[in-house]
C-alpha cells in the first residue's frame, strides 16, 4: 500500500540551527510529494512540493529532494527562526483521492 | 478570500447524540475530503467526493456519513457519536486542474469532543 514514515519528534532545536526533518514512502506507481507545515490552531498549509525524481521543492529557505532511489524526501532548512516553531507533515499522492499523511514531526526552536 | 470555511469549530457531544460539520469552499474545486487528526497518528482520510452527489468512503469511513448537495459544500455526520470519535476534523478541497500534481487546501479544523 500507499505510505509514508517520518521522524517521530518532538524536535527541539536552537535558533539558527541545522533542521533536518526525515521522511520516507511507500507508493505504487509515481507519486507527488509534498511537506505541509501546521501553526498552532490552524489547519495545515503546504510549505513545498515535488512531482517527479529529482525535482527540489523550496519554499521560505526549506528544501527537500524527490529521490526515487532512497524513497526519500526528507526537509532541511539552514537556519531555523522562532517562528517555524509548528508541526510539519510530510505527504504523498498516487491518485486524486489518496492523499497519504506522515504522522507529523513537531518543532519547537528556542531563542 | 475565505478558502475553506469549517462549522463549528468546537463541539462537545455526549454519547448517542449527532450532529453535523459542514465544510464550504469558494474555489470551485471538484474534489473534497474530511479527514481525522489524531496524536501520532497523522490525517486520516474518512470520506472524499469527487463531485457534486458522488461521495465514496476513505480509510476509516465507519460511524460517519457524508452529503455533497452542492458543489462548494460537504457535510460529514455523526449519527450516533461514540468516545473513539473524539477528534480534531479537518475538510479540504482540491481542483480538478493538476491532478496529483495539486495540493489540498484545508480548513482550520473543528474539535469535536465525544463524552
Amino acid at each position: 500500500g500507499n505510505s509514508v514514515t517520518q521522524m517521530e519528534g518532538p524536535v527541539t532545536l536552537s535558533e539558527e540551527a541545522f533542521l533536518t526533518i526525515n521522511c520516507t514512502y511507500t507508493a505504487t506507481g509515481y507519486p507527488s510529494l509534498f511537506w505541509y507545515v501546521q501553526y498552532p490552531g490552524e489547519g495545515l498549509q503546504l510549505l513545498l512540493k515535488a512531482t517527479k525524481a529529482d525535482d527540489k521543492g523550496s519554499n521560505k529557505g526549506f528544501e527537500a529532494t524527490y529521490r526515487k532511489e532512497t524513497t526519500s524526501f526528507h526537509l532541511e532548512k539552514g537556519s531555523v527562526q522562532v517562528s517555524d516553531s509548528a508541526v510539519y507533515f510530510c505527504a504523498l499522492r498516487v491518485n486524486n483521492n489518496d492523499m497519504r499523511f506522515g504522522a507529523g514531526t513537531r518543532l519547537t526552536v528556542k531563542p | 478570500n475565505a478558502g475553506v470555511t469549517q462549522t463549528p469549530k468546537f463541539r462537545v457531544l455526549k454519547t448517542g447524540q449527532s450532529m453535523t460539520l459542514l465544510c464550504a469552499q469558494d474555489m470551485n474545486h471538484e474534489y473534497m475530503y474530511w479527514y481525522r487528526q489524531d496524536p501520532g497518528m497523522g490525517l486520516r482520510l474518512i470520506h472524499y467526493s469527487v463531485g457534486e452527489g458522488t461521495t465514496a468512503k476513505g480509510e476509516v469511513p465507519d460511524g460517519y456519513n457524508v452529503s455533497r448537495l452542492k458543489k462548494q459544500n460537504f457535510l460529514l455526520g455523526l449519527e450516533s457519536a461514540a468516545p473513539s470519535q473524539t477528534s480534531v476534523y479537518f475538510c479540504a478541497s482540491s481542483g480538478l486542474a493538476g491532478s496529483i500534481t495539486g495540493e489540498l487546501f484545508f480548513g482550520e479544523g473543528s474539535r469535536l469532543t465525544v463524552l
